[in-house]
């Protein structure tokens, strides 16, 4: 089936520097790839959208000078966290969805970072 | 703006007993809706979607759920729990993303 890695699983970095997070599509192609934040006992909460190619698309109070997305090919996309701050700690997952399967997101194993 | 519900923060049942998690749905238009299941410190494991067709909708792990309109509601049910599906569980519905509901611990008990 669709296999979607992330890299780091486990991070931790100091206070000022920064972060990069990858997402990879092991077995298909994703024009668009999603990326999560879950705070502990949480629900997900949609931080970006990336499509391949275009600049990243991101919700409401998200900042987007903080949270760098690349989404450069069909099978990867990072996040960057940019100058991280303790309150940055947090579960980040991402999802990719195949282009020939609209309705379907398929999830990364998560990246926790700690920032201290 | 599209969005689920879960009512219930966690739901205990005996193993072997039918479970349910329930999730209600606002949506415009056609509701395209998933329920996903996480592990501690993973991320999240598919486990069925509807998105037209038969209201019951089959899954993995032995899940269904049926969609009922009018009462705008997508419940997860299992017929007989087992210890290993003590997790947490998400309901979501497609907007541009998912958007998740606040997820239900479900604890099955030996």
């Amino acid at each position: 089936g669709a296999v979607v890695s992330q890299h780091p699983s486990r991070v931790i970095c100091k206070s000022g520097t920064s972060v990069k997070i990858e997402c990879r599509s092991l077995d298909f192609q994703a024009t668009t790839m999603f990326w999560y934040r879950q705070f502990p006992k949480q629900s997900l909460m949609l931080m970006a959208t990336s499509n391949e190619g275009s600049k990243a698309t991101y919700e409401q109070g998200v900042e987007k000078d903080k949270f760098l997305i690349n989404h450069a090919s069909l099978t990867l996309s990072t996040l960057t966290v940019t100058s991280a701050h303790p309150e940055d700690s947090s579960f980040y997952i991402c999802s990719a969805r195949a282009s020939s399967s609209y309705n379907e997101q398929f999830f990364g194993p998560g990246t926790r970072l700690t920032v201290l | 703006a599209q969005s689920v519900a879960q009512p219930e923060d966690q739901v205990k049942v005996a193993e072997g007993n039918p479970l349910t998690v329930k999730c209600t749905y606002s949506v415009s238009g056609n509701p395209y809706l998933f329920w996903y299941v996480q592990y501690p410190n993973r991320g999240l494991q598919f486990l069925l979607k509807y998105i037209t067709g038969d209201n019951l909708v089959k899954g993995s792990y032995g899940f269904e759920a049926e969609f009922n309109k009018s009462q705008t509601s997508f419940h997860l049910k299992k017929p007989s729990a087992l210890v290993s599906d003590s997790a947490l569980y998400f309901c979501a519905v497609r907007d541009m993303g998912l958007t998740f509901g606040s997820g239900t611990r479900l604890q099955v008990q030996p």
